[in-house]
């Protein structure tokens, strides 16, 4: 069983969608918690930590379960731009990081 | 500020021969990571710096992945006796302290070997 685990999707949604994606970790010692958006052929860029209390920024909502060990991420009124692949990621308070193989998300007009 | 940078952007090798890759991380980055990513394949970490401590060498795949950091600073990660199935895109990342911070990628090295 890997360390990180997302639904690979793809995930094609229409413009406006809202959609969801999930993560669990294994490491009960994980302390920090992030995603990542990755477009084709481009290196991962960072889109949002992950607090406990859950964090919002724009249309992206972030949630935390430490009990249940899953991170989750919520994009409301997808737009053609959020196309790329999402990338879950949980750190150590040692600094190792992990990351989950990605989840795929294709916004169709 | 700059980013992280990485060098050469593109490296074609023959299988058999040794390759050196570089990566300049974020100035005053405590941490460097280096990572593997095959053609639509997730990212596999092979190597994490720390400060001055050990590094973290749990993701090498063999004895012929190296990596070495010199001054807290520019990394190396130097893959000897190239196979083809070491193709792929190998991204580094720096974070600053503490450690468990958000990561900072370079544009990453495309390495083929043939």
């Amino acid at each position: 069983r890997k360390e990180v685990e997302q639904d690979p999707g793809p995930f094609n949604v229409p413009e406006g969608a809202t959609v969801a994606f999930n993560c669990t970790y294994s490491n009960s010692a994980s302390q920090s918690f992030f995603w990542y958006r990755q477009d084709c052929r481009k290196e991962p860029k960072l889109l949002m930590s992950v607090y406990s209390s859950g964090n919002e920024d724009g249309r992206f909502t972030a949630q935390l379960n430490r009990a249940s060990q899953y991170i989750s991420l919520l994009i409301r009124d997808s737009k053609l731009s959020d196309s790329a692949t999402y990338l879950c990621v949980v750190n150590t308070n040692a600094g190792k990081s992990t990351f989950g193989d990605g989840t795929t998300l294709t916004v169709k007009p | 500020g700059a980013g992280v940078s990485q060098s050469p952007s593109n490296k074609v090798t023959e299988k058999g021969k040794d390759v050196e890759l570089r990566c300049d991380p974020i100035s005053g980055h405590t941490a460097l990571y280096w990572y593997r990513q095959s053609l639509g394949q997730g990212l596999e970490f092979l190597i994490y710096f720390q400060g001055n401590s050990a590094p973290d060498k749990s993701g090498l795949p063999s004895d012929r992945f190296s990596a070495e950091r010199t001054g807290g600073s520019v990394s190396t990660l130097t893959i000897q006796r190239t196979q083809q199935e070491d193709s792929a895109v190998y991204l580094c990342a720096s974070s600053p302290p503490p450690p468990g911070q958000t990561q900072y990628f370079g544009p990453g090295t495309r390495l083929l070997v043939l």
